[in-house]
């Protein structure tokens, strides 16, 4: 199947930082691509769906100007994370879609101390 | 809107034991996709079926086997033989035409030696 990089798998940062997290897709390319946010024992609610040379569509409920998201290419978004709070901390991964198959990164764990 | 249901949130059988994961789903489109995924304890999501709304044959891989019954929106999903490695949390989720993968609450399974 198709290939999904996340960078990084862990990260922790001090409150009031931003953090940047990238998804690529490597072997095709993805109009298409999806933010999730998963807090422990939770399951994945979707965040934003990111649209190549477009803005983000964010879901009810996410700050967009919290969380910026970037499209920049057909293998390539970013989910900035400005200002962090500890209440950020979460896992955070995204899809980039292919047809109708969503093929998911590695996921990036986002602590704030 | 979809919406995916899991009723179980947490499985606990002894190795070699059969385990059922129930997922009912609901949407009003005509087509659509189903997936199962897994999600081990490092936390990445690991893809293990995708079935389409016109395809009802139940699917069977290894230990794994899927039934999907349209007429009761089932997509049940089962382990035979169970093994200490399939101790994971497992979404059920579905795409509609808005290529939106929505995810049930996750079952977790827990295998005992």
């Amino acid at each position: 199947g198709a290939v999904v990089s996340q960078h990084p798998s862990r990260v922790i940062c001090k409150s009031g930082t931003s953090v940047k997290i990238e998804c690529r897709s490597l072997d095709f390319q993805a109009t298409t691509m999806f933010w999730y946010r998963q807090f422990p024992k939770q399951s994945l609610m979707l965040m934003a769906t990111s649209n190549e040379g477009s803005k983000a569509t964010y879901e009810q409920g996410v700050e967009k100007d919290k969380f910026l998201i970037n499209h920049a290419s057909l293998t390539l978004s970013t989910l900035t994370v400005t200002s962090a709070h500890p209440e950020d901390s979460s896992f955070y991964i995204c899809s980039a879609r292919e047809g109708r198959q969503a093929f998911f990164g590695q996921g990036t764990r986002l602590t704030v101390v | 809107a979809q919406k995916v249901t899991q009723a179980q949130t947490e499985i606990s059988v002894v190795e070699k034991e059969d385990v059922t994961l129930d997922c009912v789903y609901e949407t009003r489109d005509t087509t659509y996709y189903l997936f199962w995924y897994k999600q081990p304890p490092s936390g990445e999501l690991v893809f293990l079926i995708r079935r389409n709304s016109f395809d009802e044959q139940n699917e069977i891989s290894g230990r794994y086997s899927w039934n999907f019954q349209k007429s009761t929106s089932s997509f049940n999903f089962t382990i035979t033989a169970s093994q200490v490695v399939d101790s994971a949390v497992y979404f059920c989720a579905l795409i509609g035409n808005d290529y939106k993968l929505s995810f049930g609450a996750g079952t977790t399974v827990t295998v005992r030696a």
